[in-house]
């Protein structure tokens, strides 16, 4: 049961376009998003992140907006920088009392930046 | 050090052989996870700590897999009887907490793991 998605296996945009990734989620009670960007050869390392009491939140080029009632996000890159090009992971916590919150992860989306 | 850090970094091991994993977290992050990413797929969640519980074990692939975390910090993932099918890389991530912003996970580089 695949409780985040990212459908889009791969995204190739030109340097200075936007890029749009996308993720959805099943779980409603899941409360906290995050977005991670993931190197060849290095562990993921944290992008950006969103309340599920918020629908949009902005740090410098990236911005990531939640749509709730389509259990629906996205991350933002402007303007995407060939630097940028990596696997992006979508992920979500939700908290349960009995084994307190965990996250999880979709498939990943590669994003490639070209110049 | 400030990070995550994972031992050994590559690990090449003989098919059947027993190999084990280990994860220091970040100094006081009381949440630990293990994920690993086989070649062209996601991350696959394992295990997930809290303190030194496991409240979450739904993820070991098989009961070939089972991992243990001691004075809440340094854990152990251990396969036993390795299978091909087990190569991939290994990643474990600590978090400070259980919600919101302490939710956030830090990676470390992962293990490497090619079963011949």
């Amino acid at each position: 049961d695949q409780q985040v998605k990212q459908n889009s296996p791969s995204l190739s945009v030109q340097e200075g376009r936007i890029s749009i990734l996308n993720c959805d989620y099943t779980n409603s009670m899941f409360d906290y998003f995050l977005w991670y960007k993931k190197y060849p050869a290095e562990g993921p390392t944290f992008l950006i992140s969103i309340s599920s009491i918020k629908d949009k939140n902005e740090d410098g080029r990236f911005t990531v907006f939640l749509n709730k009632s389509a259990k629906h996000l996205s991350l933002h890159i402007v303007p995407s920088q060939p630097g940028d090009s990596a696997v992006y992971f979508c992920a979500a916590s939700d908290w349960v009392e009995t084994s307190g919150s965990r996250l999880t992860f979709g498939e990943g989306t590669q994003l490639t930046v070209n110049p | 050090g400030a990070g995550v850090s994972q031992s050994p970094s590559n690990k090449v091991t003989e098919k059947g052989k027993d190999v084990e994993l280990r994860c220091d977290p970040i100094s006081g992050h009381t949440a630990l996870y293990w994920y690993r990413q086989r070649l062209g797929q996601g991350l696959e969640f394992l295990i997930y700590f809290q303190g030194n519980s496991a409240p979450d074990k739904s993820g070991l692939p098989s009961d070939r897999f089972s991992a243990e975390r001691t004075g809440e910090s340094v854990s152990t993932l251990t396969i036993q009887r390795t299978q091909q099918e087990d190569s991939a890389v290994y990643l474990c991530a600590s978090s400070a907490g259980p919600s919101g912003m302490d939710t956030e996970a830090f990676f470390g580089q992962g293990t490497r793991l090619t079963v011949v």
